[in-house]
């Protein structure tokens, strides 16, 4: 079946950094990425929505300069955290909505942890 | 602006009994909604979705679930539960079939011997 990926699964890094998230649809083409976080015991926040070949739209209070969101294929849409904080540490989740139709899968996760 | 509320954070279930996982939604029209599954280091599953028509719907795995106007809820059920279903629930509401989904914040099932 369809499969969404997302690399790295866990990422520690030093506060300050960028880390770049990439989340792939392995099987299927996506017009439609969405990016959540996820804070432990909490509900997945939607942070924004990534359209292939435009600009994502953010939510309300997401900054889009420290979240960087590319949609540059299909099948790739990738999160970049700029200098990055330890209150980003949170595990960050993608969703793709396949090509033309209504179905949609969630990608593994990735566990960010900023030191 | 769309909620949705999971009242029970933590359920503890025997296996082979029944479960119930509640879910309470606010919203203005009539709603998409959706339950999921999240194991760890897994992504969340699709379990089942409810957009229009009957308001009981089956899903994977033996769930169903039971969409309430009057209550605004929309209930999991499973008639027996096995060990491999403890996992996290999220219940979500759409404003439309396939874009933004708001999410409770979840409800972990652990289910004992």
């Amino acid at each position: 079946g369809a499969v969404v990926s997302q690399h790295p699964s866990r990422v520690i890094c030093k506060s300050g950094t960028s880390v770049k998230i990439e989340c792939r649809s392995l099987d299927f083409q996506a017009t439609t990425m969405f990016w959540y976080r996820q804070f432990p015991k909490q509900s997945l926040m939607l942070m924004a929505t990534s359209n292939e070949g435009s600009k994502a739209t953010y939510e309300q209070g997401v900054e889009k300069d420290k979240f960087l969101i590319n949609h540059a294929s299909l099948t790739l849409s990738t999160l970049t955290v700029t200098s990055a904080h330890p209150e980003d540490s949170s595990f960050y989740i993608c969703r793709a909505i396949k090509a033309g139709t209504d179905t949609q899968y969630f990608g593994p996760g990735t566990r960010l942890t900023v030191l | 602006a769309q909620s949705v509320t999971q009242p029970d954070i933590h359920i503890t279930v025997s296996e082979g009994a029944s479960l119930e996982l509640r879910c309470n939604y606010s919203y203005g029209a009539t709603p998409y909604l959706f339950w999921y599954v999240q194991s760890p280091g897994q992504g969340l599953q699709l379990l089942l979705k409810y957009f229009s028509g009957d308001t009981l719907v089956q899903g994977i795995k033996g769930f169903e679930a039971e969409f309430k106007r009057s209550q605004s809820s929309f209930n999991l059920r499973k008639p027996s539960v096995h060990w491999s279903d403890a996992a996290e629930y999220f219940c979500a509401v759409g404003e439309s079939g396939n874009e933004k989904l708001t999410f409770g914040t979840g409800t972990r099932l652990t289910i004992i011997p």
